[in-house]
């Protein structure tokens, strides 16, 4: 099992421009979500889904949209990227009590 | 409120114990996390206690949960320097109406082991 991975690992945008970042697992977890994590904090949580097709807001939603089309794929968006979003993105996935990250996406926007 | 407080920095020597701690002010939070991460690498999960306990042992690693003060602690034994790491606290609830446990974290403690 890769468990969680993520695509890129590293990323470099200009403002306002828009990209995708991938997730993928491959245990047959229902539940997954997307953190962000700034420098000298704790993780925060951006989107999370329950289940194929389902999506909903965590704790900094804003700039940042999501979809969960394959149960084994959350994607997130930035459609118009700001210096703000400049951090390191982790996803993860569940099943029970346990979550399950990913290595992270190094994102910087000039 | 969700929030977790942990303290920033702890240094020991190898072969020492280390207690990193932890407060939460959440009482119905339903298990609480120890996550460890390595410089450049994601989270990974040393080990839980669910909310009705009071201790958990799991090789070098024991976790106290207090919950009348709302209190989690982590202790190494034998400490190594490739223990040397963040370590970060985090506590779930479950939202109403559902079994989704959303994770809420501290901010992590940089533990630093001298040899």
């Amino acid at each position: 099992n890769a468990g969680v991975t993520q695509t890129p690992k590293f990323r470099v945008l200009k403002t306002g421009q828009s990209m995708t970042l991938l997730c993928a697992q491959d245990m047959n977890h229902e539940y997954m979500y997307w953190y962000r994590q700034d420098p000298g904090m704790g993780l925060r949580l951006i989107h999370y889904s329950v289940g194929e097709g389902t999506t909903a807001k965590g704790e900094v939603p804003d700039g940042y949209n999501v979809s969960r089309l394959k149960k084994q794929n959350f994607l997130l968006g930035l459609e118009s990227a700001a210096p703000s979003q400049t951090s390191v993105y982790f996803c993860a996935s569940s099943y029970g009590p346990k979550q399950y990250f990913g290595p992270g996406t190094r994102l910087t926007v000039l | 409120g969700e929030d977790v407080e942990q303290s920033l920095f702890l240094s020991v020597r190898e072969g020492d114990s280390s207690v990193i701690n932890c407060t939460y002010t959440d009482s119905s939070s339903t298990y609480l996390y120890w996550y460890k991460q390595e410089p450049g690498a994601g989270l990974q999960l040393l080990t839980y206690i669910f909310s009705n306990m009071d201790m958990k042992q799991d090789q070098r690693l024991t976790v106290l949960l207090n919950k009348k003060d709302k209190h989690l602690s982590l202790r190494i034994a034998d400490t190594q320097t490739g223990d040397s790491a963040i370590y970060f606290c985090a506590e779930s609830m479950a939202d109403r109406g559902s079994t989704l446990g959303r994770l809420y974290f501290g901010r992590g403690t940089q533990l630093t082991v001298w040899p």
